[in-house]
């Protein structure tokens, strides 16, 4: 079955680590997107890519960074500089063009204490 | 510039009983219109998308939702919903002209809660 997969499904860090949430999908697609889902907020971009070994910043990518080494792959790291990092990340990819909707993968709670 | 606001946080109706969540969009560009589900701790799932021709969209589960130009809108109706229908609905925008990926603009979501 193609999909995209995102793990780990809950992750736990302390104040002032890196952590990395993964990405993978096997839709072929070209385009990945990550977004951020907060309460009562709806779903807003950190960062996307269209095409491997390129990446572009989306509305608050401040304090987080990816990488697309891999058509398959688009990890997110969210850094110490993110301020306020407990939410629930979402992973997306589609194909080129906008009339292509995007397809989800089951999301990371990440909470940091 | 695009935005999208969905009227409704919460939407509280009986089994059985048809439904609207509504949907406007503001945007100086032509757009496609899209509705998303989400089920609690899940990721979303696309109910249907609107990018030309006839102005009634029909989706997966029963879903169906009217494009009208003039007021903006893009509601999504259900004429009879079910328990299962209980879930987290996002209405989205894109430009018709992104370039090479979908810029999806989401609203805030609307909350249905289907009681028995």
């Amino acid at each position: 079955d193609g999909g995209i997969t995102q793990s780990p499904k809950y992750l736990f860090r302390k104040e002032g680590q890196n952590v990395t949430l993964s990405c993978e999908q096997n839709l072929n697609h070209d385009a990945m997107y990550w977004y951020r889902q907060d309460p009562g907020q709806g779903l807003r971009l950190i960062y996307y890519s269209q095409i491997v070994n390129d990446f572009q910043k989306g509305d608050i990518a401040e304090g987080y960074s990816v990488s697309r080494e891999k058509k398959e792959s688009f990890p997110l790291t969210v850094t110490s500089a993110q301020k306020n990092p407990t939410a629930f990340y979402l992973c997306a990819s589609s194909k080129s063009g906008g009339s292509y909707e995007q397809y989800f993968g089951p999301g990371t709670r990440l909470t940091v204490t | 510039a695009q935005s999208v606001t969905q009227l409704d946080s919460q939407v509280p109706v009986f089994e059985e009983a048809p439904v609207e969540l509504r949907c406007n969009y503001s945007s100086s560009v032509s757009v496609y219109l899209f509705w998303y589900v989400q089920y609690p701790n899940q990721g979303l799932q696309l109910l249907l998308k609107y990018l030309s021709g006839s102005t009634l969209v029909k989706g997966i589960n029963g879903f169906e939702a009217e494009f009208n130009k003039s007021q903006t809108s893009f509601h999504l109706r259900k004429p009879s919903v079910h328990i299962s229908d209980t879930a987290e609905y996002f209405c989205a925008v894109s430009p018709s002209f992104s370039g090479g990926y979908n810029k999806l603009i989401f609203g805030a979501g609307t909350r249905l809660a289907v009681h028995p």
